[in-house]
């Protein structure tokens, strides 16, 4: 299974745009990228995925560049409830390995 | 059909005694997956089944513990004779297994105390 690598914390201000980067570098040809939002105490929530090039949905978009060995979360206009650990996944549906997460603090 | 559900929320329980919890998937996800997730780590792969065959288990899985699907609905994982060190929250996730997934659906876990 492909490892991933984030950073562990980041802080931003409300309002501002938030990006998160994970690199992936022995990422498989069938492995899709997929980002997962945590608060305490509940299960992770899917936020969005993607294999190539660039996806946006309601919440966020996600960039992957053509080599696919890393991709950024991007989250905009960030406020205090996405405060949370973001996970970024590397795999299929068989099985896939989260790593520790980045904990994402949104200052007021 | 209102996501994954898991049972109970909350267990505490005596060391040495065993505990069983239930997941319902979401009912076209014919795979479904337990993980194990400690204070501050992501959630650690344990087992998972395509309907009700179990294909792969974790090396973290020992023979205490036992998950099963009977007829690929509900599962039910159970750990044996507990001990402080399976303190933790167990999550439950389901999938399709169709080209095109769309990822992973969690449950809100079960919280296990062993005290």
């Amino acid at each position: 299974l492909a490892k991933t690598t984030q950073p562990i914390s980041m802080d931003s201000y409300e309002g501002q745009e938030v990006n998160i980067t994970c690199s992936h570098n022995n990422i498989a040809t069938n492995d899709y990228i997929t980002w997962y939002q945590q608060f305490p105490s509940q299960g992770p929530r899917f936020i969005i995925q993607g294999y190539k090039t660039k996806v946006t949905n309601e919440v966020a978009s996600l960039f992957i560049p053509a080599d696919r060995k890393s991709s950024t979360l991007s989250l905009p206009r960030v406020s205090l409830s996405d405060t949370a650990v973001y996970y970024c996944l590397v795999g299929g549906y068989q099985k896939v390995t989260f790593g520790t997460g980045t904990k994402l603090q949104v200052i007021p | 059909d209102t996501g994954v559900s898991q049972n109970p929320r909350h267990k505490i329980t005596k060391r040495g005694q065993n505990v069983t919890f239930r997941c319902d998937p979401i009912s076209e996800h014919n795979r479904l997956y337990w993980y194990r997730q400690t204070l501050g780590q992501g959630p650690e792969f344990l087992t998972y089944f395509q309907n009700e065959a179990q294909l792969e288990k974790s090396r973290l899985l020992s023979d205490r513990f036992s998950a099963e699907r009977p007829k690929g609905s509900f599962s039910t994982l159970e750990i044996q004779r507990t001990e402080q060190g399976d303190s933790a929250m167990y999550l439950c996730a389901s999938s399709t297994s169709r080209v095109g997934w769309d990822g992973y659906t969690f449950g809100s876990g079960t919280r296990l105390t062993v005290v």
